[in-house]
């Protein structure tokens, strides 16, 4: 049981270069979401995908775009990217239960680019 | 939105002694409030959550408190070891709403460094 994987952990990118980072997970569940990491400013959003064939955005999406290709994968591309998204890259992955009830958020491993 | 602010950034105890971390919240619809523990290069790990129906939870050396009326909530380690230093993060979200509202907003964390 892998839990949450994340492709690749580390990247160097040159301004204006495009990539896709990878994100799978083999617990069923039905949320997903995308966080960056940047000194002093914890965990913020990009963007979240409720269920299979939804995603919005979330805190920090400008520079992004996303894909929920199945209820298991869930990508981000940066499509021209720039050195203000040189950060730590967090995938993750939630269930709630029938009442509500929320267990958690499970985090992949990370990614972390360099945008030079 | 939700607004999670917490406090120390940073807080270095002596071997044996007590920590405590404390978050406020903004949202007073907000009923799940976990607590992530990061260790350095690594991915944030739940340790610890508590639902606004309970005012207090315990794990061995952790227990966090919440206070529903004032909006805050605190976690707090007991005869701290060294392998607790690592980054804690806390964070809140309401489960009943569907939405942007449901997702985690986290804390921008606090390092925690235990001196032997």
């Amino acid at each position: 049981n892998a839990g949450v994987t994340q492709t690749p952990k580390f990247q160097v990118l040159k301004t204006g270069q495009s990539m896709t980072l990878q994100c799978a997970q083999d617990m069923n569940h039905n949320s997903m979401y995308w966080y960056r990491q940047d000194p002093g400013m914890g965990l913020r959003l990009i963007y979240y995908s409720a269920s299979e064939g939804t995603t919005d955005k979330g805190e920090v999406p400008n520079g992004y775009n996303v894909s929920r290709l199945n209820k298991r994968e869930f990508s981000l591309r940066l499509e021209s990217a720039a050195p203000s998204q040189t950060s730590v890259y967090f995938c993750a992955s939630s269930e709630a239960g029938s009442r509500g009830e929320e267990y958690g958020y499970t985090f992949g491993s990370g990614t972390r680019l360099t945008v030079v | 939105g939700e607004n999670v602010e917490q406090h120390p950034s940073t807080l270095s105890v002596q071997e044996g002694d007590s920590a405590v971390i404390k978050c406020t919240y903004s949202d007073s619809a907000s009923n799940y409030f976990p607590w992530y523990k990061q260790e350095l290069g690594k991915r944030p790990q739940l340790i610890i959550d508590i639902r606004s129906n309970v005012g207090e939870k315990k794990d061995q050396r952790i227990a966090v408190t919440l206070n529903k009326t004032a909006k805050h909530f605190s976690l707090h380690i007991t005869e701290t070891q060294p392998e607790d230093s690592a980054v804690y993060f806390c964070a809140a979200s309401n489960t009943l709403t569907g939405g942007s509202q449901g997702n985690l907003i986290f804390g921008k964390g606090t390092k925690l460094s235990v001196k032997p």
